[in-house]
């Protein structure tokens, strides 16, 4: 079974900043990655999906990630965070059912506090 | 456009309990239905998912069920709450392996 590590679970940074949330997943032979955004007591957001192709995936809000197989990671990236920024993300990937259909594995999810 | 609509948003029920929370989407036909608990500090789990009426599955052994009457309706009922069962709960829909749509949830205490 797949499994999916966030291995911070807190970053505050400076308002205009870059920021790194990292994300690293088992392997496996095929793997789709997403990354949702979740505000305060809110349902979670698709950021960004990587289903095949072009290793840079370009999402809403100005982010990005990148899948990098021989890490197995899919860190998520924005060069300038806003205060608006500010929730918490999470990583996941999807994951064959006995049913035919799939699943999400989710991380743990990391709190993204912009400073001012 | 597709929506998805769960209730109550907030429900605060005391131990032993019975519980009742529903989901239905708006939109499409026949799509993967999922609930998902989020606990403080521990991410999302999927704790059932269907793929059509009546068709249920579970992830996790626990005090909880889900029911799916009818092609866009997922219900999660428990007969006696328990204290863990505290979180924030998540319906969410798909219709392929690619995305999962979620719903804005429902905030569950028990006292």
């Amino acid at each position: 079974a797949q499994s999916v590590t966030q291995l911070d679970s807190q970053v505050p940074v400076f308002e205009e900043a870059p920021v790194e949330l990292r994300c690293n997943y088992s392997s496996s032979v095929s793997v789709y990655l997403f990354w949702y955004v979740q505000y305060p007591n809110q349902g979670l957001q698709l950021l960004l999906k990587y289903l095949s192709g072009s290793t840079l995936v370009k999402g809403i809000n100005g982010f990005e990630a990148e899948f990098n197989k021989s890490q197995t990671s899919f860190h998520l990236r924005k060069p300038s965070v806003h205060i608006s920024d500010t929730a918490e993300y999470f990583c996941a990937v999807s994951d064959p059912t006995t049913s035919g259909t799939y699943k999400y594995i989710f991380g743990t999810g990391t709190r993204l506090k912009v400073l001012a | 456009s597709q929506t998805i609509h769960q209730w109550p948003a907030t429900l605060v029920q005391p131990v032993g309990s019975p519980l009742s929370l529903e989901c239905t989407v708006e939109g499409t036909s026949n799509p993967n239905l999922y609930w998902y608990r989020q606990a403080a500090g521990r991410g999302l789990q999927l704790l059932f998912y269907s793929v059509g009426i009546g068709q249920i599955s579970s992830e996790v052994p626990q005090n909880l069920s889900a029911s799916r009457p009818q092609d866009r309706q997922f219900i999660l009922s428990s007969k006696k709450l328990l204290l863990s069962d505290s979180g924030f709960y998540l319906c969410a829909w798909g219709e392929s392996s690619y995305e999962q749509y979620f719903g804005p949830g429902t905030r569950l205490t028990v006292t």
